[in-house]
């Protein structure tokens, strides 16, 4: 069975930083784009990077290209999201999902992360 | 603001059609395939419809997905109570370099 599960979220005070993690399993996770998607309180879904299979490739959108980075680890089956210089507008609940040709096909059960002083 | 342009609201009786647009541009929907996800009150999405047509296994033949152009239609036929969710279109822009979704469309099911 294909599991996802994040890590990491938390209150934080504006300029903060938090490291979310997301553990893979059931798929060869080294096979796989990764992705990081947020929904802030009642909003939509907004894509907030994504990172290919070995981890050559980063794409971000540009609220926080500069200010967060995504990585991978294969060898632990596991996607990261290092966020710095977070901004109250950042405050979402932070899936991740698997990519590929049916990108989000499989997704985690989300972190929250708030960002308030 | 939004790159992807989506109803915010649709509706339908048990057992009608409903049917949800999408629309973009060359440098999303135009050239790349688009994706549809439901996602229901406090959950995570899920995957609906992956390259403009395609189900997952699992997910209802009543469901289907259509692109022609830079626009994009996501079909519920014979509406079901469970179906009253966010859906959200998306696709890739060349453009942008960044996976965008649509707003989003809250279906109700009268």
């Amino acid at each position: 069975e294909v599991q996802l599960v994040e890590s990491g979220g938390n209150l934080v005070q504006p300029g903060g930083s938090l490291r979310l993690s997301c553990a893979g399993s059931g798929f060869m996770f080294s096979k796989y784009w990764m992705v990081w998607v947020r929904q802030a309180p009642g909003k939509g879904l907004e894509w907030v990077a994504n990172i290919n299979q070995d981890g050559s490739q980063e794409h971000y959108v540009d609220s926080v290209r500069g200010r967060f980075t995504i990585s991978r680890d294969n060898a632990k089956d596991s996607v990261f999201l290092q966020m710095n210089n977070l901004r109250p507008d950042d405050t979402a609940v932070y899936y991740c999902a698997r990519g590929g040709s049916a990108p989000g096909e499989y997704w985690g059960q989300g972190t929250p992360v708030t960002v308030s002083s | 603001q939004f790159v992807l342009t989506q109803p915010p609201s649709a509706s339908g009786t048990p057992g009608q059609r409903v049917t949800i647009s999408c629309s973009g541009g060359t440098s999303n929907i135009g050239n790349n395939p688009v994706n549809w996800y439901q996602q229901l009150p406090g959950t995570a999405p899920k995957l609906l419809i992956f390259g403009n047509d395609q189900r997952p296994s699992g997910v209802p033949d009543r469901f289907s997905g259509s692109k022609s152009d830079t626009s994009a239609s996501l079909a519920i036929g014979g509406l079901q109570s469970e179906d009253e969710a966010d859906y959200y279109c998306a696709a890739w822009d060349g453009r942008l370099h960044a996976y965008v979704f649509g707003p989003g469309t809250q279906v109700t099911v009268l």
